[in-house]
């Protein structure tokens, strides 16, 4: 069974606190993806990365960075939390094919 | 940028009525439309992912066709039940992308 595991499904920060999420993938899969989801917006892509060390912009970048320094592992950052990073956020690993899901973490930014 | 829409955003049924959901995107730049199932405090979960022009697909009451000509895919859901309730999402992929809809969630009423 694939496995996509984040590292909290609630968290709480303060506005300016920097913040890790972090995701663990088992498929030894090359692609993992960061997303956010937001009521009438859908799963909106934050960052991508298709390779160890390797990352690429999504479609909402901003506010964001990322880590990858092993294959199985995909960190995002929030530099400085503002109350607007308020959200659930999914990690995924997969190829062009097909996506594995974690189970999300709904982050509240205070 | 491309969009993928779904429709309806929400719709409630009864247990036992069948019902079907839209999703539309462009017709060009096309190369596989996937269905997720989203439960409340769980995973996506992947459906099913079409590629060609005419593509049916089936799993138990679920089933969905594709039409990459005119840009639309349908999910249908035959005789649903209570723990149908969830949201639908489809995604198009690109060569890493997944450019996903806004969902359409149902709620199946007992």
């Amino acid at each position: 069974d694939v496995k996509v595991t984040q590292s909290s499904r609630y968290l709480v920060k303060r506005t300016g606190e920097k913040v890790f999420l972090e995701c663990v993938q088992d498929m030894d899969h090359e692609n993992m993806f960061w997303y956010r989801q937001d009521p009438g917006l859908g799963l909106r892509l934050i960052y991508f990365s298709y390779d160890v060390k390797m990352k690429e912009k999504g479609d909402i970048p901003e506010g964001y960075s990322v880590s990858r320094e092993k294959k199985e592992r995909f960190s995002l950052i929030l530099e400085s939390a503002s109350t607007n990073q308020t959200s659930m956020y999914l990690c995924a690993g997969g190829t062009g094919y097909e996506q594995y899901f974690g189970p999300g973490t709904r982050l509240t930014v205070t | 940028i491309l969009n993928v829409e779904q429709s309806p955003q929400s719709l409630h049924v009864q247990e036992g009525d069948s019902t079907n959901f839209t999703c539309s995107f462009p017709s060009s730049n096309f190369y596989a439309l996937h269905w997720y199932r989203w439960e409340t405090a769980k995973s996506p979960e992947a459906l099913f992912v079409m590629t060609l022009n005419g593509d049916e697909k089936k799993k138990g009451r679920i089933s969905a066709t594709l039409n990459t000509k005119e840009g639309y895919s349908y999910l249908y859901i035959k005789g649903s039940q209570p723990e149908d309730s969830a949201t639908y999402l489809c995604a198009l992929t690109g060569t890493y992308k997944y450019i996903f809809g806004t969902g359409t969630r149902l709620k199946v009423l007992a």
